[in-house]
């Protein structure tokens, strides 16, 4: 089946310049998650949305960071005024989650990777 | 809070001999635990997670982890590596907690490389 599709796959980009990453996740999968993946680093945790609710979106860096998922299903994290430090992999992850047990596996898509010149 | 540790971020071993990735933890409440592969250019691949279950879980390609709570530890291994195995591998933890949806905190990671 499908799995977690990100696009585009590379994107290039001047500083000052906003930018639109898309993730469209495993259908039926009420969760998304985004992360943020700097060069020889671990993933860092960016935001969260249950459906179309963003639960927590305590790991954005700054206010040019956005995020929406209006339907519940794709979602959009958008970076406005883009500076160099946002030089980075961006991934989207869903799971099926279910209730308030949180031990589901999230499923990854191949990311993002972002280039601020 | 949460918290993981991976211990040394390159491991070198050759084919055929045993592969130990080793990963500590911290967490307020009780922790749920994931080890994810990562082959270059490509997102995250689940390998094996603990869950309360049972404190050896084995995984997908070979590999397994033992929870130990005393040593607040959750260590990888494989008997015998492959040339495949060459990738890098990230140590994750999550927690009950209300509203979080059970985000990841990851390790720094650690490259495996096998030698032939």
């Amino acid at each position: 089946g499908a799995g977690v599709s990100q696009s585009p796959r590379y994107k290039v980009a001047k500083r000052g310049q906003d930018v639109a990453l898309r993730c469209d996740p495993i259908s039926g999968h009420v969760s998304l998650f985004w992360y943020q993946q700097a060069l020889g680093q671990g993933p860092e945790f960016l935001t969260y949305f249950q459906n179309e609710a963003q639960l927590d979106k305590s790991g954005l860096p700054s206010d040019r960071f956005f995020a929406e998922r209006p339907e519940g299903s794709v979602s959009t994290l958008k970076i406005q005024r883009t500076q160099q430090e946002d030089s980075a992999v961006y991934l989207c992850a869903s799971s099926l989650f279910v209730g308030a047990t949180s031990n589901e596996a999230q499923h990854f898509g191949d990311g993002t990777r972002l280039s601020i010149l | 809070a949460q918290s993981v540790t991976q211990l040394g971020s390159h491991v070198s071993v050759s084919e055929g001999a045993l592969v130990l990735l080793r990963c500590n933890y911290s967490s307020s409440v009780p922790p749920y635990l994931f080890w994810y592969v990562q082959y270059p250019n490509q997102g995250l691949q689940l390998l094996l997670k603990y869950t309360s279950a049972a404190t050896l879980v084995k995984g997908i390609n070979g590999f397994e982890a033992e929870f130990k709570k005393s040593e607040t530890s959750f260590h990888l291994t494989k008997p015998s590596a492959h040339m495949r195995d060459a990738a890098e591998y990230f140590c994750a933890v999550s927690g009950l907690v209300y509203n979080q949806g059970g985000k990841l905190i990851f390790g720094q990671g650690t490259e495996l490389s096998v030698k032939p």
